[in-house]
């Protein structure tokens, strides 16, 4: 069946970086775009970033434009979030969501989620 | 950035009651536009894309209409599993974008 597992989150300090992965399995990844979705504590849902499924583009929403960065793997059906320069805004779960079919911006199905806490 | 505005905030009611949620964009997005659920300590769940198609799996009690910019979800009789938190989100132009989410709750 699909799966979805990230993993890389933590604690960590203003300022620094961290580099989320999401490993999928059970469809062919190099046919999807891959997106990745937060939620504050709290709070409702934000869309972060898009990445094609040859990684020819990528878009990213307002708030991390500058300072993340996806990229995909598709030899490691792996596709990463690289986080700089990291805020206290940050701090979120952080869900990778597979396109519900190609170049269809739907997300489904979704990973269950890694935490990312930005405090010194 | 289209904007999403969902209302209510928070919707009580009792199992078996119908139950009607409501998505406003700032601009219109057409037909692309989708219904999530979520439940506490859970990803989001897809319930319905391009505004009314059910996803896979979905029991038919959910249902999805409007376009433009007015999208309503209606439960039919609510069943005790739907007590959750939904959200809508438009693909038709970047940045995509959530709406502030819905949460049904039991009366």
């Amino acid at each position: 069946q699909v799966q979805l597992v990230e993993s890389g989150g933590g604690v960590v300090q203003p300022g620094r970086s961290l580099t989320l992965s999401c490993a999928v399995s059970g469809f062919t990844f190099s046919s999807y775009g891959m997106h990745w979705v937060r939620q504050a504590p709290g709070k409702g849902l934000e869309w972060v970033a898009v990445i094609w499924y040859d990684g020819s583009n990528k878009y990213y929403g307002d708030s991390v434009k500058g300072r993340f960065t996806i990229s995909r793997d598709n030899s490691k059906n792996t596709v990463y979030l690289q986080m700089n320069s990291l805020r206290a805004e940050d701090t979120a779960v952080y869900y990778c969501a597979r396109e519900k079919e190609w170049l269809v911006n739907w997300f489904d199905p979704w990973g269950q989620g890694t935490r990312v806490t930005v405090s010194s | 950035e289209i904007v999403l505005t969902q209302s209510p905030a928070t919707l009580s009611l009792s199992p078996g009651e119908r139950a009607t949620l409501s998505c406003r964009a700032s601009q219109s997005v057409g037909s692309n536009l989708a219904w999530y659920q979520q439940k506490p300590g859970q990803a989001p769940r897809l319930l319905i894309y391009d505004a009314s198609n059910r996803a896979t799996g979905i029991p038919a009690r959910f249902s999805g209409s409007g376009s433009g910019t007015g999208f309503t979800l209606t439960i039919s009789s609510l069943e005790p599993e739907d007590f959750a938190v939904y959200y809508c989100q438009q693909r038709s132009s970047w940045p995509l974008t959530f709406g502030g989410g819905t949460k049904v709750e039991i009366k």
